[in-house]
C-alpha cells in the first residue's frame, strides 16, 4: 500500500511570509494527488489537485509542484495570513483507484 | 459549504450500547465514504460505497456495519460499542461523472467518546 510522509513537525512562520510543506510518497505512482486543509473538529476540506502530467498547479495565493522522479509534492502559501493556520493534508489515490489514501498532515501556524 | 451532514457531532455512549452514526449528503453523489481519525493521525478507510445497494470494506479492519438503501444516506452502525470505537468518524461523498480525479466533499464528522 502507499506510504505517504509529511512534516511530522508543526511549522511555524511569521504572517506575510511563504510557507512551504511537504508530501513525499513510496511504492507506486499516483494518477493524481489532491491537498485538503483540515480545522480542529472538522473535516477536510479540499484545496488543490494536480495530475501525474502536470508539474505545477495554482490557485490564488497556492501552489502545488508534484515531482514524479522524486516522489514528492510542494505545496506553498504565499503572503500567508493567520486565517491559514491549519493542518494541511496530502492524498493519493489509492493503487485500485477506488479512495484515497491520507497523509497525517503537517499543522501550520502563522503568527502576526 | 459542502452539502454533506453528519449527526450526532458529538456522541458519548456506555459500553456494549448499539449506535448509529447518520450521513446525508445533497449533491447525488454515487459514491460515499467513511473514514476514521485518531488526533494527529491519517484518516484511514473504514467503508465505502459505489452507489446503492453496494458496501465494501476499506483498508482499516472495522467492527461496524453500513448500508446504502438511498443515494443521499449512508449511515453506519456500531451493534456495541466499545471503549476502542472511541475516535472521530468522518462521511466523505464524491461523484462518479468526469473522470475518476474528483475531490471528496468531507462532513463535519462525529466524535466518539465510548466510556
Amino acid at each position: 500500500s502507499q506510504k505517504i510522509e509529511q512534516n511530522s513537525e508543526a511549522l511555524n512562520i511569521q504572517e506575510g511570509k511563504t510557507a512551504t510543506l511537504t508530501c513525499n510518497y513510496t511504492n507506486y505512482s499516483p494518477a493524481y494527488l489532491q491537498w485538503y486543509r483540515q480545522d480542529p473538529g472538522r473535516g477536510p476540506v479540499f484545496l488543490l489537485l494536480i495530475r501525474e502530467n502536470e508539474k505545477e498547479k495554482r490557485k490564488e495565493r497556492l501552489k502545488v509542484t508534484f515531482d514524479t522522479t522524486l516522489k514528492q509534492s510542494l505545496f506553498h502559501i504565499t503572503a500567508s495570513q493567520p486565517a491559514d493556520s491549519a493542518t494541511y493534508l496530502c492524498a493519493l489515490d489509492t493503487d485500485s483507484g477506488y479512495a484515497l489514501n491520507f497523509g497525517k498532515g503537517t499543522s501550520l501556524l502563522v503568527t502576526p | 459549504e459542502a452539502d454533506i451532514y453528519q449527526t450526532p457531532r458529538y456522541l458519548v455512549i456506555g459500553t456494549g450500547k448499539k449506535i448509529t452514526l447518520e450521513c446525508s449528503q445533497t449533491m447525488g453523489h454515487d459514491k460515499m465514504y467513511w473514514y476514521q481519525q485518531d488526533p494527529g493521525m491519517e484518516l484511514h478507510l473504514i467503508h465505502y460505497s459505489y452507489g446503492v445497494n453496494s458496501t465494501e470494506k476499506g483498508d482499516l479492519s472495522s467492527e461496524s456495519t453500513v448500508s446504502r438503501i438511498r443515494t443521499e444516506h449512508f449511515p453506519l452502525t456500531l451493534e456495541s460499542a466499545r471503549p476502542s470505537h472511541t475516535s472521530q468518524y468522518l462521511c466523505a461523498s464524491k461523484t462518479d461523472g468526469g473522470g475518476s480525479y474528483n475531490e471528496q466533499f468531507f462532513g463535519p464528522g462525529t466524535r466518539l467518546t465510548v466510556l
